[in-house]
């Protein structure tokens, strides 16, 4: 099993430029979350999906789209890149637990992106 | 909106030693998941412990473990016999639905 997998692990843009990342899960899991890292702010949730063909915002939307298609993949889409979303992009998937509610939350490597 | 508070940004704790890292959180859900993950210098997020809310029983794994009050709404992490390798930012996670909150993480230093 790959786990949680996310492509590119790098990327540069130039604002303005657009983007997409792709999230990968291999393990069937229902949930899927993309999150931003800034340094001293934790990771703040953008999106969500509770399901195939599902998407919901999270704490920080703004300047982001996703998509989930199919249950493995989950994009995270920016349609014009500013300087304030440089930042380390994670994505994480995760199961139904107790009432539906998400157990634990799978984690892919991190994608460090930089906008100049 | 709900919240999770690590008061402590950073802590230190010497090899073999234990320390105590603080959690609080606030939801309105009564039947929910606490959890904190462990980020190294790698990056890569590892879950270190769950707690169900329904279980009175406070979760251990090794030398991991929580003292979880509901009704206070805390969450704290004893990491016993302290390793160089616990060294890491230290993240407490509770819920929002079904989505997840989580602090802004407490880095935790091991000295030798």
């Amino acid at each position: 099993n790959a786990g949680v997998t996310q492509t590119p692990k790098f990327r540069v843009l130039k604002t303005g430029q657009s983007m997409t990342l792709l999230c990968a899960q291999d393990m069937n899991h229902e949930y899927m979350y993309w999150y931003r890292q800034d340094p001293g702010m934790g990771l703040r949730l953008i999106h969500y999906s509770v399901g195939e063909g599902t998407t919901a915002k999270g704490e920080v939307p703004d300047g982001y789209n996703v998509s989930r298609l199919k249950k493995q993949n989950f994009l995270l889409g920016l349609e014009s890149a500013a300087p304030s979303q440089t930042s380390v992009y994670f994505c994480a998937s995760s199961y139904s637990g107790r009432r539906g509610r998400p157990n634990e939350q799978f984690f892919g490597p991190g994608t460090r992106l930089t906008v100049l | 909106a709900q919240t999770v508070t690590q008061s402590q940004p950073e802590m230190s704790v010497q090899e073999a030693e234990t320390v105590t890292l603080s959690c609080t959180y606030d939801t309105s859900e009564s039947d929910y998941y606490l959890f904190w993950y462990k980020q190294p210098p790698s990056r890569q997020m590892i879950l270190v412990i769950r707690q169900e809310a329904y279980k009175q029983q406070n979760a251990t794994e090794n030398r991991f473990s929580v003292n979880f009050q509901k009704a206070a709404k805390s969450f704290s992490l004893k990491i016993s016999d302290s390793q160089l390798g616990d060294a890491a930012m230290y993240f407490c996670v509770s819920p929002s639905g079904y989505a997840l909150n989580f602090g802004k993480g407490t880095s935790l230093l091991v000295t030798p």
